[in-house]
């Protein structure tokens, strides 16, 4: 157990709706990581959030979008699903030092999301 | 860009040593990682190493990283049934902004074991 907690573990949805998935970080860790991992993209970084404020983007649709709470989880917002949204969420968080050092990220056990 | 490739699959017998490769494209790269997922659950951090080290041991498992060839490698010692999984390598880049520190995927490389 990572110590990370991702709610909930499956959502099946339709095409063109909206739905939000929600990650609690480790207890002490500030940041908190999106990744979305797929059969024909495979494993790819989302966005990364710093104590409430977002600090990284990388290959991140308009069509989502994600915050970070004062309780530091954080909630990922996809909406106008298309099917090829269809994929493994996952969430991770770190202390994220700032400067130097190793930053392990620890994962929850993702979102399973499939958009019919 | 950053970029990170493995071969797709590996398959070995019980009481093999395994070596998984990677190789990167991203110079500035400090830290690099191996993570092990197994079927239905989230990604588990194995081992990492730092840039500027050779090689890195730990019990079962050695480290080597070639930084003139950006190759990285794994290698699992009398690999075990219960070692069948896929395992990503990873790069993260130097913390040269405050907080950045998403790691760079490779594609995954399937280790299946057989008895």
């Amino acid at each position: 157990d990572s110590g990370v907690t991702q709610t909930p573990k499956h959502l099946i949805t339709a095409t063109g709706q909206r739905v939000t998935l929600r990650c609690s970080p480790r207890s002490g860790d500030l940041s908190v990581y999106w990744y979305q991992q797929s059969l024909d993209q495979g494993l790819q970084f989302l966005i990364q959030y710093y104590n409430g404020e977002e600090r990284a983007k990388g290959n991140i649709l308009e069509r989502f979008s994600a915050q970070q709470f004062p309780d530091l989880h954080s909630e990922l917002n996809l909406s106008s699903l298309e099917l090829g949204d269809s994929a493994l969420y996952f969430c991770a968080s770190s202390v994220s030092l700032l400067s130097g050092g190793h930053n392990e990220q620890f994962f929850g056990p993702g979102t399973r999301l499939t958009v019919l | 860009g950053e970029d990170v490739e493995q071969s797709l699959f590996l398959s070995v017998r019980e009481g093999d040593s395994s070596v998984i490769n990677c190789t990167y494209t991203d110079s500035s790269s400090t830290y690099l990682y191996w993570y092990k997922q197994e079927p239905g659950a989230g990604l588990q951090l194995l081992t990492y190493i730092f840039s500027n080290m050779d090689m890195k041991q730990d019990q079962r498992l050695t480290v080597l990283l070639n930084k003139k060839d950006k190759h990285l490698s794994l290698r699992i010692a009398d690999t075990q049934t219960g070692d069948s999984a896929i395992y990503f390598c990873a790069e993260s880049p130097a913390p040269v902004d405050t907080g950045r520190r998403a790691l760079t995927f490779g594609s995954g490389t399937r280790l299946q074991v057989q008895p």
